[in-house]
């Protein structure tokens, strides 16, 4: 079945620190990928997506690539701040399913040091 | 302002009594879902709904009931709660089923079954 993995966290950074968190999925068809971010005390929030293969998402310095090859699709961001703390999510949602559901990695917690 | 809402953030019971989450969404939105969020897990659909009384369930329904009377109200049932229910809840919405659409997620109920 479909599956995504994402790297274990905490990762934990020194403010203007490159950042990279890693995913890689398992989908029977071209899934659409997601980042969603969740901020302490509130909902998942979309960071960005891409529906096809080599689509780049970006948003508010996060980038990450669809890479059908390896399927893979890191989340990097060149100079984080203290307000990125928060967890990403990776997630799929697989045209083929007709639950169109969003199928989620566990989660990633970032902490952004001064 | 377009948002999720949920009721109640937090709640503590005791085994077997019923409750039940609300969720409305002001955005017109067809497609319409619950998620339990549990460490390590990610979040996993619940059960989710394409329209007005058409329901389905997702990957993990048991315990749980759900009813689409409006567009935009998805309560969520718990008929007799027990300890493992005891999880962080999401609802979500989106225009329409479908790879690539963006899903809004309310701030999330903390529940504990005792």
């Amino acid at each position: 079945g479909n599956s995504v993995t994402q790297m274990e966290g905490p990762v934990t950074l020194s403010e203007e620190a490159f950042l990279t968190i890693n995913c890689t999925y398992t989908a029977t068809g071209y899934p659409s990928l997601f980042w969603y971010v969740q901020y302490p005390g509130e909902g998942l929030q979309l960071l960005l997506k891409a529906t096809k293969a080599d689509d780049k998402g970006s948003n508010k310095g996060f980038e990450a690539t669809y890479r059908k090859e390896t399927t893979s699709f890191h989340l990097e961001k060149g100079s984080v701040q203290v307000s990125d703390s928060a967890v990403y999510f990776c997630a799929l949602s697989d045209p083929m399913d007709s639950s169109y559901k969003l199928i989620f990695g566990s989660g990633t917690r970032l902490l952004v040091r001064p | 302002e377009a948002q999720v809402t949920q009721n109640p953030r937090y709640l503590i019971t005791v085994t077997g009594k019923k409750l039940t989450v609300t969720c409305s969404q002001n955005m017109n939105h067809e497609y319409m879902s619950w998620y339990r969020q549990d460490p390590g897990l990610g979040l996993r659909q619940i059960y989710y709904s394409m329209n007005v009384e058409v329901t389905d369930k997702g990957d993990v329904p048991e315990g749980y009931k759900v009813s689409r009377k409006e567009k935009r109200n998805f309560p969520l049932i718990l008929e007799s709660p027990s300890p493992n229910q005891t999880s962080l809840y999401f609802c979500a919405s989106s225009l329409r089923s479908g790879g690539g659409t963006e899903a809004f997620f309310g701030q999330g109920t903390r529940l504990t079954v005792v």
